[in-house]
């Protein structure tokens, strides 16, 4: 079945560094979504940024990712970590063939220190 | 103002009792999920649905049964509860697109005992 692999659980920087979060997903369909979703401390996930085509990039304050099929990524990235992106950081699939659901990873938390 | 709102917030019980989360969103959306936060595990699906009436299997769905009685509301039920439903649970909405966005509401913290 359709599975997401987010190999960091804890990601810690100081601010400033660059931000990459790695996120691979296995799904025998071809139409797949990539999704981010973040998660701040008591309160809700929301949507951070979402797939485009193959190999295009898309941003969202000021965070990126781009999806390649050729190796099933879906990295998200950021050039300068700030203290207030310290979070919980999902992504996420939907496969073709997923009934509409989305499958998630086990997340990465991201502590940004001074 | 929330467009998908839980109760309760919290809640305590002890094993072998019997709760109810309740969930409504406000989108207009066809499909509702419901979800349970695990250190280490993430986001599971438990249950979710795309219509009044119907209900579709998740992905960790023992020992829970869930309910869409209208659009707006989504039921998750725990009839025995164990120690290992100590979870937070989120409910969620989407649209059928297949670009869907889930809206997440605050989420229930529930311990069980």
């Amino acid at each position: 079945g359709d599975s997401v692999t987010q190999t960091e659980g804890l990601v810690t920087l100081t601010e400033g560094l660059p931000v990459m979060l790695n996120c691979t997903y296995q799904t025998i369909y071809s139409n797949a979504f990539l999704f981010w979703y973040v998660h701040y401390l008591n309160e809700s996930p929301w949507l951070l940024l979402r797939s485009s085509t193959d190999n295009k990039r898309t941003e969202h304050q000021g965070f990126h990712a781009t999806l390649h099929k050729s190796s099933s990524s879906f990295h998200l990235q950021k050039s300068s970590a700030q203290l207030s992106d310290s979070a919980l950081y999902y992504c996420a699939l939907r496969g073709g063939g997923s009934g509409n659901k989305l499958i998630f990873g086990t997340g990465t938390l991201l502590s940004v220190k001074p | 103002e929330a467009a998908v709102t839980q109760s309760p917030r919290n809640k305590v019980t002890v094993t072998g009792g019997n709760v109810t989360l309740s969930c409504r969103q406000t989108n207009s959306h066809n499909y509702m999920y419901w979800y349970r936060q695990d250190t280490g595990h993430g986001l599971r699906l438990i249950h979710y649905s795309y219509g009044a009436g119907n209900l579709q299997i998740g992905d960790v769905p023992d020992g829970y049964k869930a309910t869409r009685t209208t659009q707006e509301d989504f039921f998750l039920l725990l009839e025995l509860a164990s120690p290992s439903q100590t979870s937070l649970y989120f409910c969620a909405s989407s649209d059928s697109t297949s670009q869907n966005t889930l809206y997440f509401g605050a989420g229930t913290r529930l311990s069980v005992l």
